[in-house]
């Protein structure tokens, strides 16, 4: 049962542009949400999170919009750039139940074209 | 943010024997995670590691197979036994501290480098 879905395994975008990270979930006890970025040979880097009680959350070319009535959110980064390519995780977790556990999606590898 | 140091960076092991896995935190945290990636998946967490007391498992984990330690606020171990192919992985910590003092009441999780484990 994956309660943290990301349905699109890889995404290549120009750069320049803007890259759009989706991420699903079922578990409406979710309160808050994350996004990481991985590279290879690395452990996941914090990028930017969201908690229940907000739609959005921007931090300078990244930004989460959250839809509660979807389960779903989604991470705007603008403009891309060639050090942005990258593996990224969205994860959620039940704070409000009182438990610190994460629940991660599959990732999806963005890759950004110079 | 945090400093997380992990050994061994790599391994290669046979079947049947254990490695350990060390986990270091410049500063004294909270909570200590050990996440595991398996080639192609996504992280899973195997145990949330409490120091002074037995660390707490999730489903599809259990104590024989990662027996893991948490002797002080800085530093934990997480050992794979009895090791087979399927154990192959990325063995990820992670900490977590306390809210701020600006009154946070949610914190991220900062991750370890990995520890990548192939048994042969």
């Amino acid at each position: 049962d994956q309660q943290v879905k990301q349905n699109s395994p890889s995404l290549s975008v120009q750069e320049g542009r803007i890259s759009i990270l989706n991420c699903d979930y079922t578990n409406s006890m979710f309160d808050y949400f994350l996004w990481y970025k991985k590279y290879p040979a690395e452990g996941p880097t914090f990028l930017i999170s969201i908690s229940s009680i907000k739609d959005k959350n921007e931090d300078g070319r990244f930004t989460v919009f959250l839809n509660k009535s979807a389960k779903h959110l989604s991470l705007h980064i603008v403009p891309s750039q060639p050090g942005d390519s990258a593996v990224y995780f969205c994860a959620a977790s039940a704070r409000t139940s009182g438990t610190y556990k994460y629940i991660f999606g599959t990732g999806t590898r963005l890759k950004v074209l110079a | 943010s945090a400093v997380i140091s992990q050994k061994p960076s790599r391994d290669i092991c046979q079947r049947g024997t254990s490695l350990t896995i060390q986990c270091q935190v410049d500063s004294q945290v909270t909570m200590m995670f050990w996440y595991r990636q398996q080639p192609g998946q996504s992280l899973t967490l195997i145990a949330t590691a409490n120091q002074g007391s037995e660390a707490t498992y999730e489903s599809g984990f259990v104590i024989d197979k990662f027996p893991i330690s948490r002797p002080n606020l800085t530093f934990s171990t997480l050992t794979v036994s009895n090791m087979s192919p399927e154990d192959s992985s990325i063995y990820l910590c992670s900490v977590e501290y306390l809210p701020s003092a600006s009154g946070r009441s949610y914190n991220e999780q900062f991750f370890g480098p990995g520890t990548r484990l192939t048994v042969l």
